[in-house]
């Protein structure tokens, strides 16, 4: 259970386009999911937080008119990078989990790997 | 900053042996849980230790907490070349919140 999809795996694309990334919450309705980006052989920096309905949260220093994250449902967020540069390439990873309190899990998506050339 | 570190950074090990690695972190938690991530893929949780707990097993993994140090290890005995991987602990940036923090990440060779 808790299957989070994650689409596409992979893509290379030149500057200036505006690329999408699709996380899907598969057997589960995710009440929150987040949206981080990791560089190579380091860790996971958290972009933004968002909540089915609402707008999302972002962290300090992430651009949020660069980073477009929209969750128009409970099994479906997306995150457009828009205008991509190649400084923008990275893995992408998204997460969800589900409940309140602070004692769920995340269950991740298998990553995005965004190159611009 | 409340990022864990983890230590080792690196761990090269045979296989059958036990692995051990280290997460500190800084602030007051309610839980800290722990993820593997294998190469170029998503992360996998493994466990959630709350506070109240100062141990917990899962199948080969053992994952105690000593939250008067601020401190919590992962043991995974018994090694196998499948558990190479990077493992990261992870906790609350705020109490009750589910946004995590995670640390460095600890990077497990097995070597067969």
């Amino acid at each position: 259970g808790a299957v989070v999809s994650q689409h596409p795996s992979r893509v290379i694309c030149k500057s200036g386009t505006s690329v999408k990334i699709e996380c899907r919450s598969l057997d589960f309705q995710a009440t929150t999911m987040f949206w981080y980006r990791q560089f190579p052989k380091k860790s996971l920096m958290l972009m933004a937080t968002s909540n089915e309905g609402s707008k999302a949260t972002y962290e300090q220093g992430v651009e949020k008119d660069k980073f477009l994250i929209n969750h128009a449902s409970l099994t479906l967020s997306t995150l457009t990078v828009t205008s991509a540069h190649p400084e923008d390439s990275s893995f992408y990873i998204c997460s969800a989990s589900y409940g309140t309190g602070g004692y769920q899990p995340q269950h991740f998506g298998d990553g995005t790997r965004l190159s611009i050339l | 900053s409340q990022q864990g570190e983890e230590d080792p950074q690196a761990l090269s090990i045979q296989e059958g042996e036990n692995a051990t690695m280290n997460c500190s972190y800084k602030t007051s938690i309610n839980n800290l849980q722990w993820y593997r991530q294998n190469s170029g893929r998503g992360l996998v949780h493994l466990i959630l230790i709350r506070s109240n707990e100062r141990e917990k097993h899962s199948g080969r993994l053992r994952v105690t907490l000593d939250t008067s140090k601020k401190s919590s290890s992962l043991l995974i005995t018994a090694s196998r070349a499948a558990d190479t991987a990077s493992y990261f602990c992870a906790q609350p940036a705020i109490q009750g919140a589910q946004k995590l923090v995670f640390g460095q990440g600890t990077r497990l060779t097995i070597n067969p």
